[in-house]
């Protein structure tokens, strides 16, 4: 059975940092691109980033991008998303999804909730 | 970045009823556009991808279409379950865009 499963989200003050995971299992993980996709409170999803199986080549929403570090380790079936300076427009649920090789998101984390708040 | 329209925003409809989600996109995608249902509290489930391919598992009363850059959801016959939030999602670059969701109520 696949699953995805968060942690790391938490309460940060505006120009914070935080660093949230995605563990893998069920499936072949080094075989997969991997994504991250956010919904603030009350609003709809919106893309956050997306890396290639090896780790090589990633993609950031412009919104984010420079505050975006996503990175993977196979061996642990892993995924990363370390984000800094952060915002309290960045207050979100962040949710991790393995990306199909239509480019859909065919399984999806229960999501960690992060809140950017002084 | 392409842009995707959804209508309506929100919908009224009872049990039984034929519902229709329409997305429209600012440019052309080809066929790479994905519905998504999400329920509150949980996350997204994919329901169809390719415009009209169903996901493994979701019951036949839900399809899609597509004619150039207008996308469509059909449920022919609502259900008690299918009451949530639906989005589409074009998958056509890298840098994906999702419509803002239709709610149906």
């Amino acid at each position: 059975e696949v699953q995805l499963v968060e942690s790391g989200g938490g309460l940060v003050q505006p120009g914070g940092s935080l660093r949230l995971s995605c563990a893998a299992s069920g499936f072949t993980f080094s075989n997969y691109w991997m994504s991250w996709v956010r919904q603030a409170p009350g609003k709809g999803l919106e893309w956050v980033a997306t890396i290639k199986p090896d780790g090589g080549d990633k993609y950031y929403v412009d919104s984010m991008k420079g505050r975006l570090t996503l990175s993977r380790d196979n061996a642990r079936n892993s995924l990363f998303l370390q984000m800094t300076s952060l915002r309290v427009e960045d207050t979100a649920i962040y949710y991790c999804a393995r990306v199909d090789t239509t480019s859909s998101k065919d399984f999806w984390g229960q999501g960690t909730l992060v809140t950017v708040s002084s | 970045d392409i842009q995707m329209i959804q209508s309506p925003s929100s919908l009224s409809a009872s049990v039984g009823d034929r519902v229709t989600i329409i997305c429209r996109a600012s440019q052309n995608i080809g066929s790479y556009l994905n519905w998504y249902q999400q329920k509150p509290g949980k996350a997204p489930k994919l329901l169809i991808y390719l415009a009209s391919t169903l996901q493994d598992g979701v019951p036949s009363r839900f399809s899609g279409s597509e004619s150039g850059t207008e996308f469509t959801l059909t449920i022919s016959s609502l259900q008690p379950e299918d009451f949530a939030t639906y989005y589409c999602q074009q998958t056509s670059t890298t840098f994906e865009t999702f419509g803002q969701g239709t709610k149906v109520e």
